[in-house]
């Protein structure tokens, strides 16, 4: 069964280094998204990636973040600069859009970022 | 405000009890998802209602999009341990995101 990986599984960085989040969504996926969970906190949405550019993203995803899509299957989020409060799950998703009434989101098993 | 609220919270219950869950919004939506996360994973999708009113059956899970398509419940009959983790609602956000709610975190004990 197809399945969105992210790599790597748990990063430690320390405060103030970049860190380069990889995700390999499903392949004939068109929609692509970032989200982060802060430990027992809710999930939350960081940036939306379609046709190759952004095309929405949250107040979280400030000039520290950024995300591309280098050869049309990896899908990165980079933060640039840690601070400790980046510390959370990142969630990669992806979708393929069906009817406007019913698309569905599938999701990798995370990376958890470690500031410290 | 959220534009989706999920209730209770936290549920503690004991292995064969039914329960219930609700994700409530004030908005319309064409569509709901709920999924369902465990500890150190991401939230795995459960089921997708998209007609108001409509129930769907999974096993012992039952999900209902209200008649307005502005709630959802979900119920578990005769709860077992491995139904514990975190139940949570989202919405497509005219497709530009996905939006969650804050979950409710059940605990089936043995």
């Amino acid at each position: 069964e197809p399945e969105v990986t992210q790599t790597p599984s748990h990063q430690v960085t320390q405060m103030g280094q970049e860190v380069i989040l990889r995700c390999v969504p499903i392949s004939n996926h068109l929609y692509f998204y970032w989200y982060r969970q802060i430990l027992g906190q809710k999930v939350e949405f960081l940036v939306s990636f379609y046709n190759n550019e952004i095309s929405e993203k949250s107040e979280i995803f400030d000039d520290q973040f950024s995300v591309e899509r280098p050869d049309g299957s990896n899908f990165t989020l980079k933060i640039r600069s840690t601070k400790l409060e980046d510390s959370a799950m990142y969630f990669c998703a992806s979708i393929i859009p069906g009817s406007t009434l019913n698309t569905e989101a599938f999701f990798g098993q995370g990376t958890r970022l470690t500031v410290v | 405000t959220q534009l989706l609220e999920q209730s209770p919270q936290f549920l503690s219950i004991q292995e064969g009890e039914n329960l219930t869950v609700y994700c409530n919004s004030s908005s319309v939506f064409s569509s709901l998802q709920w999924y369902r996360q465990e500890p150190g994973e991401g939230p795995v999708l459960l089921v997708t209602v998209v007609t108001g009113g409509e129930v769907k059956k999974l096993k012992r899970l039952t999900f209902q999009f209200g008649d307005a398509r502005k709630d959802s419940s979900l119920h578990i009959t005769a709860a077992q341990p491995g139904d514990t983790g975190l139940y949570l609602c989202a919405v497509d956000n005219y497709g530009q995101n996905f939006v969650f709610g804050p979950g409710t975190r059940l605990s089936v004990l043995p």
